[in-house]
């Protein structure tokens, strides 16, 4: 398995607050993405990352944003949360010199509440 | 912009019965990858199989094959003596040649029965 760590894996929080979800990979891979699961929508890409302070927008980008400042982490920030945003978020990560572009590898994934 | 369409939202199969599951999708892109992801309920999302647009032959891996009908822009999997460790969401994907960025349908959960 890759080595993708998501942290918190559960969280509850209020509407209004700020909330940051981490991933941690291990494996040196040159992508990292952001995606949200809700139910009748499969998984939507937030934001993804093709190296250190390169990033871009995905599907369904607002309301959040992203940094990754090191190749291993990738920081999912929700400004201001909303109960729109509660939801499953999975990283992904893809891209390193022993494993191929096409295939990502997904994380624990984590699930945030939103009251 | 590239969709991926799956039309069944929930299937049933019978222990070591052959289920199929049906996605469809439109690009006007002639390099891309398809996938099929399982999510069982543990979450995890696991990669079942892949298939490159400009292979012609199946992707076959063990009791997973998928029918690629290009023209018609069809990836339907099929899952032959079906187990219990089946049973999941079934997510098809589609990742545009060029790009990393992947397109998943809405998702087809399998129950199997014994």
């Amino acid at each position: 398995d890759a080595g993708i760590t998501q942290s918190p894996r559960h969280k509850v929080t209020e509407t209004g607050t700020p909330v940051t979800l981490r991933c941690h990979q291990t494996e040196n891979h040159r992508y990292m993405y952001w995606y949200r699961q809700d139910p009748g929508h499969g998984l939507r890409l937030i934001h993804y990352s093709y190296g250190v302070k390169d990033t871009d927008k995905g599907e369904v980008s607002d309301g959040y944003s992203v940094s990754r400042s090191k190749t291993e982490d990738f920081l999912l920030t929700l400004e201001s949360a909303t109960s729109s945003q509660t939801s499953v978020y999975f990283c992904a990560i893809s891209e390193s010199e022993i494993a191929p572009s096409y295939e990502q590898y997904f994380g624990p994934g984590t699930r945030l509440t939103v009251t | 912009a590239q969709t991926v369409t799956q039309s069944q939202p929930e299937m049933s199969v019978q222990e070591a019965e052959t289920v199929t599951l049906s996605c469809t999708y439109d690009t006007s892109e002639s390099d891309y990858y398809l996938f099929w992801y399982k999510q069982p309920p543990s979450r995890q999302m696991i990669l079942v199989i892949r298939q490159e647009a400009y292979k012609q032959q199946n992707a076959t891996e063990n009791r997973f094959s998928v029918n690629f009908q290009k023209a018609a822009k069809s990836f339907s999997l099929k899952i032959s003596d079906s187990q219990l460790g089946d049973a999941a969401m079934y997510f098809c994907a589609y990742r545009r040649g060029n790009t990393d960025k992947l397109i998943f349908g809405t998702g087809t959960r399998l129950q199997v029965f014994p």
